[in-house]
């Protein structure tokens, strides 16, 4: 499977907290994007890194990737008990001429207030 | 702008019946597709279509069909529902740009009995 995966696959953190959760995919990528689920809801773009950028921010959000090692960590600062969901790393290899996205299982994170 | 809609929300089946997910657009996408998500595995691609006329099958495609006679409509059909569909089911569609991101319908939750 070409599927990425996510580590951990469950995080539990305290409102105001750092939530860091990592992606390693297979083989070489065009870029990787990060998704959200909110409970019963449908996934909701976050970020999108290429394969030559090294970091990118977004608000809270913080995406690195590290193609030598083939992985990407996603972190969001000062946590919110909004930011409870599940998160979801994509990854488009290259030479997909279609643009086919390749999911993993996730990280569930729960903030508690 | 609705974005994706998928109707309906919910729906039960007994084995054997057939039906049809309803999948809209109105963001002039030429690419959209649909995923089932299922506990531990992700989103696994079954059919997309990357234009009017044109599909073709992802990872998982046995016992749905699709057709895309308009760019705003893609319907997932099961032709004989099986307890083994019982998932939530989502429609995404991208622009043909070079960023691949998608936008995700909200769902639906498919139970066969």
């Amino acid at each position: 499977s070409q599927q990425g995966e996510e580590d951990p696959q469950a995080l539990s953190i305290q409102e105001g907290e750092n939530a860091t959760m990592n992606c390693s995919y297979k083989t070489s990528i065009n870029n990787l994007q990060w998704y959200r689920q909110n409970s019963g809801r449908g996934l909701v773009h976050l970020i999108l890194i290429r394969s030559n950028e090294r970091e990118k921010h977004s608000g809270r959000l913080r995406v690195t990737l590290d193609t030598s090692k083939k992985s990407s960590s996603l972190l969001i600062t000062a946590s919110r008990a909004a930011d409870t969901a599940s998160y979801f790393c994509a990854t488009l290899y290259r030479g997909s001429t279609l643009g086919r996205l390749y999911f993993g299982r996730g990280t569930q994170l729960t903030v508690w207030p | 702008n609705a974005g994706v809609t998928q109707t309906p929300k919910f729906q039960v089946l007994k084995t054997g019946q057939s039906m049809t997910l309803q999948c809209a657009q109105d963001m002039n996408h030429e690419y959209m597709s649909w995923y089932r998500q299922d506990p531990g595995m992700g989103l696994r691609l079954i059919h997309y279509s990357v234009g009017a006329g044109i599909t073709d099958q992802g990872e998982v495609p046995n016992g749905y069909n699709v057709s895309r006679s308009t760019t705003e409509d893609f319907p997932l059909r099961l032709l004989s529902a099986a307890p083994s569909q019982t998932s939530v089911y989502f429609c995404a569609s991208r622009d043909r740009d070079g960023r691949y991101e998608q936008y995700f319908g909200p769902g639906t939750r498919l139970t066969v009995t």
